[in-house]
């Protein structure tokens, strides 16, 4: 089944204590990207790829790594998480890089930040 | 300043009524729009999109229009269904632009109500 697997579903941590949320697709497609959605500002792009090894900036990148070393991981790495960081996560991915392609969602990560 | 609007928090509809939810835009360089829906404990789907350069699109229950001139988009369902209570996100994007991004706007949360 042609998929977008966020791990995990929920996560509860302290601030500081470094964590990752793994993403993988299994539809070859070039583009992925990470978005936070929080009450009244809907989803907002943290950082995106458009092919291996090529990542860049979205809108809120602060305090948010990522890499690309294969084309169907995307892994979120939070090194020093704070409680503003607390949010639903998601992951996506299009076949394209084409801002028109319809975008695979993951099924989300609720991070809880203390 | 949200450059995507979705002005209306949350609609309630009966059954079999039409479901009109609406978006305004700021960004007069966006030139593709799409709809997500988005059920509780999982990721946003996609639902249906227009270009701009028409001013109407229509996929069975689901129609969008657009009015270019009042940078205003409108996302019809016609007979409303209970399936169809979720969270309707609007985004747009400029194709072939150095603004290669898509933004959401807040979302809309539609009760359907038997």
């Amino acid at each position: 089944e042609a998929q977008v697997t966020q791990n995990p579903r929920y996560l509860i941590t302290v601030t500081g204590k470094k964590l990752t949320v793994t993403c993988s697709q299994n539809m070859n497609h070039e583009y992925m990207s990470w978005y936070r959605q929080d009450p009244g500002l809907g989803l907002r792009q943290i950082y995106y790829s458009m092919n291996v090894e090529v990542t860049d900036k979205g809108d809120v990148p602060e305090g948010y790594k990522v890499s690309r070393k294969e084309k169907r991981n995307f892994p979120l790495i939070l090194e020093s998480p704070s409680p503003n960081q607390t949010s639903l996560y998601f992951c996506a991915s299009s076949l394209t890089v084409a801002t028109n392609e319809k975008l695979f969602f993951g099924s989300g990560t609720q991070l809880s930040v203390l | 300043d949200q450059q995507v609007k979705q002005n209306s928090p949350s609609l309630s509809v009966q059954e079999g009524r039409i479901s009109i939810l609406n978006c305004d835009y700021t960004n007069s360089m966006f030139d593709y729009f799409l709809w997500y829906k988005k059920y509780p404990a999982e990721g946003p789907t996609f639902l249906i999109s227009i270009s701009s350069i028409k001013d109407k699109n229509e996929d069975g229950r689901f129609t969008v229009f657009l009015n270019k001139s009042a940078k205003h988009l409108s996302l019809h369902i016609v007979p409303s269904q209970p399936g169809d209570s979720a969270v309707y996100f609007c985004a747009a994007s400029a194709m072939g632009t150095s603004y290669d991004k898509v933004i959401f706007g807040p979302g809309t949360s539609l009760s359907v109500i038997p």
